[in-house]
């Protein structure tokens, strides 16, 4: 079963602890991203990366950190200090021009 | 400053007629243009995409018009089905990089 993963669907952390989203692709794609949803503001960008171990910040990266240590595996931390976490974050990956994503994960912060 | 836009966040079409659904950018370095559909609690599944050298692209039902110089895209559904209610976003690439930014959607209902 090839595709793009996210886990987990549903989370829910206490304020001030980090968490960590896991998004896994074994479709050997290069370029994987991630992206914020919250009500009427769109998908807004969080971090990409285009190769393992190099990443670059999207519009809102302030609060998040990711890594790319394996090309299958594109995880995000939500820290602490992001202010409102609270939100739908979607994990993709790129073919061609196309981006393709994951089925996203819901994180409540209480 | 939000450089794609989608002015109209719901749209409502009878079963059978045509939607049209508008995107509007800002940034002429703009080279590479997708339209989504995304449901609740799911990822958006990609729909139809055009390059900046064409005006238009045809699939099916689906069919997207990019006219570079007033700097707008749209997506003409034909003929819309129940099953089209969802929030359909547009992207857009920026030359030369890995950036796509998405609009902030446009919530379509579909009436039978």
């Amino acid at each position: 079963d090839g595709g793009i993963t996210q886990s987990p669907k549903y989370l829910f952390r206490k304020e001030g602890q980090n968490v960590t989203l896991s998004c896994e692709q074994n479709l050997n794609h290069d370029a994987m991203y991630w992206y914020r949803q919250d009500p009427g503001q769109g998908l807004r960008l969080i971090y990409y990366s285009q190769i393992v171990n190099d990443f670059q910040k999207g519009d809102i990266a302030e609060g998040y950190s990711v890594s790319r240590e394996k090309k299958e595996s594109f995880p995000l931390t939500v820290t602490s200090a992001q202010k409102n976490p609270t939100a739908f974050y979607l994990c993709a990956s790129l073919v061609g021009n196309t981006i393709y994503f994951g089925e996203g994960s819901w994180l409540t912060v209480v | 400053d939000q450089q794609v836009k989608q002015n109209s966040p719901s749209l409502s079409v009878q079963e059978g007629r045509i939607s049209i659904l508008n995107c509007d950018y800002t940034n002429s370095m703009f080279d590479y243009f997708l339209w989504y559909k995304k449901y609740p609690a799911e990822g958006p599944t990609f729909l139809i995409s055009i390059s900046s050298i064409k005006d238009k692209n045809e699939d099916g039902r689906f069919t997207v018009f990019l006219n570079k110089s007033a700097k707008h895209l749209s997506l003409h559904i034909v003929p819309s089905q129940p099953g089209d209610s969802a929030v359909y976003f547009c992207a857009v690439q920026t030359s030369g990089t890995y950036k796509y930014i998405f609009g902030t959607g446009t919530r379509l209902k579909v009436l039978a």
